[in-house]
Order: structure tokens, then sequence, then C-alpha cells
């Protein structure tokens, strides 16, 4: 399996712009993906990082360093509907089934 | 639009029963997991099925049996249900290699 940790919680202010952490520990991976989750509601995929450095999607960024194990989410301009648990997950190696570890999630809180 | 739909939002059943949750995915995709997601414990994988008729077991088979006759539908089987089966199950399908689309989840409750 799979390692993979995350902060449980963060808070932050609207406007602001927060870092969301994932370190790993696994023999490889595929990819790194991350998800956002309402209360509520299913996981809906926000990026996905195959080789290392930024990827960039309007107010959302990930960033993967492989030799580093770790990954990172960047969340600018935070508006109150980011408030949501933001899930890290990898992809298996060496495997076509597509599966996914995933890390237990970090709750933001966005604050006016 | 890809459309991963779980037959049940809520239920509720009595301990012993057997229950089905069932799950469609309308994007041709090869592969279909459930999850069950509890608080503090993040998603854990039940299990999955990479093809029609094929399927592996996740960390956490132990009381569930799935069933994939047809491509686009899994079915997650709890045999005899049990009060520390109250989750909430999440289905979803991708493509191999590729992310995953969840269903909107089941709130089971056992009691």
């Amino acid at each position: 399996g799979q390692n993979i940790d995350q902060p449980t919680e963060m808070t932050a202010t609207e406007g602001a712009i927060v870092q969301i952490n994932c370190t790993y520990q696994t023999s490889g991976f595929n990819g790194l993906f991350w998800y956002q989750q309402h209360a509520g509601e299913a996981p809906t995929f926000l990026s996905y990082n195959v080789l290392d450095g930024l990827e960039e999607k309007g107010r959302f960024s990930s960033f993967l360093s492989r030799s580093k194990g770790y990954s990172y989410l960047l969340l600018k301009e935070l508006q109150m509907k980011d408030s949501a648990s933001y899930l890290c997950a990898l992809l298996d190696r060496g495997s076509t089934l597509g599966r996914l570890y995933f890390g237990r999630g970090t709750q933001l809180t966005v604050w006016p | 639009d890809v459309k991963v739909t779980q037959s049940s939002r809520y239920l509720v059943k009595r301990t012993g029963e057997k229950v089905f949750l069932e799950c469609v995915q309308d994007m041709d995709h090869e592969n279909m997991f459930w999850y069950r997601q509890d608080p503090g414990l993040g998603l854990r994988l039940i299990y999955f099925s990479y093809d029609v008729k094929m399927k592996e077991k996740g960390d956490i088979p132990e009381g569930y049996s799935v069933s994939r006759e047809k491509k686009e539908r899994f079915s997650l089987i709890l045999e005899s249900a049990s009060t520390n089966q109250t989750s909430m199950y999440l289905c979803a399908s991708s493509f191999t290699q590729g992310e995953a689309f969840f269903g909107q989840g089941t709130r089971l409750t056992v009691v």
C-alpha cells in the first residue's frame, strides 16, 4: 500500500492564499490526484500531476516533487465556497487497474 | 458529462438483513470501485473491478461481496448487515489510469 499524510484541518480567511501539503511514502506511483469534497457530497476531481512541477488551473494549482515525496495544492483568492475537505490520492503504479490510494483529507475552513 | 449513479441516497436496514447497493456509470469505464467513508478514517477501498465478472479485494472486504455482470453496473452486497457497517458508501468509476468519478453516495444506517 501507500502511506499518505495530510494535515487534518486548516483555516484561512477570504481572499487569502492557502497551501495544503501531502507527503507520502511509496515504492512508486503513476500520478497524484487532488479531489475536493464538500460536506455530504461526493469527491470531485481538481487536478492531476504526473511529472514534477506545477499544474495551474485557475485559482487552483498543484505541485509535485517525486524526489522529495510531497505534493501541495495551492488555493488563491479564497472564497467561502472553498470550505471543504481536500483529498490527496496516489494512482497505483505497475497496474492497469487504476487503483487510487487516498489520504484522510484536509478540512479547510474559510472565514469571512 | 460523466454520470455515476447510486441507487439510493439514504438507506436504513436492520441487523442481519442482506443489503444491495447498486451503482451505474454511463461512460464505458473499465474500472469501478466501492469505498466507504467514515469520519477520521478517510476513504477506504472495499472492492474494485477492472472488467466484467472480474473483482479484486480492497483494504476492507470482510463482510462484503460484489457483483459485476455488466460493464456499466457494479453492485455491493452486505451479506448480513451489522451496525459497524453503518457508513457512507461511495461508488466510483474510471478509465484505466484515469481520474475517478464518484457517485453521490449512499448513507447506510444499520439498526
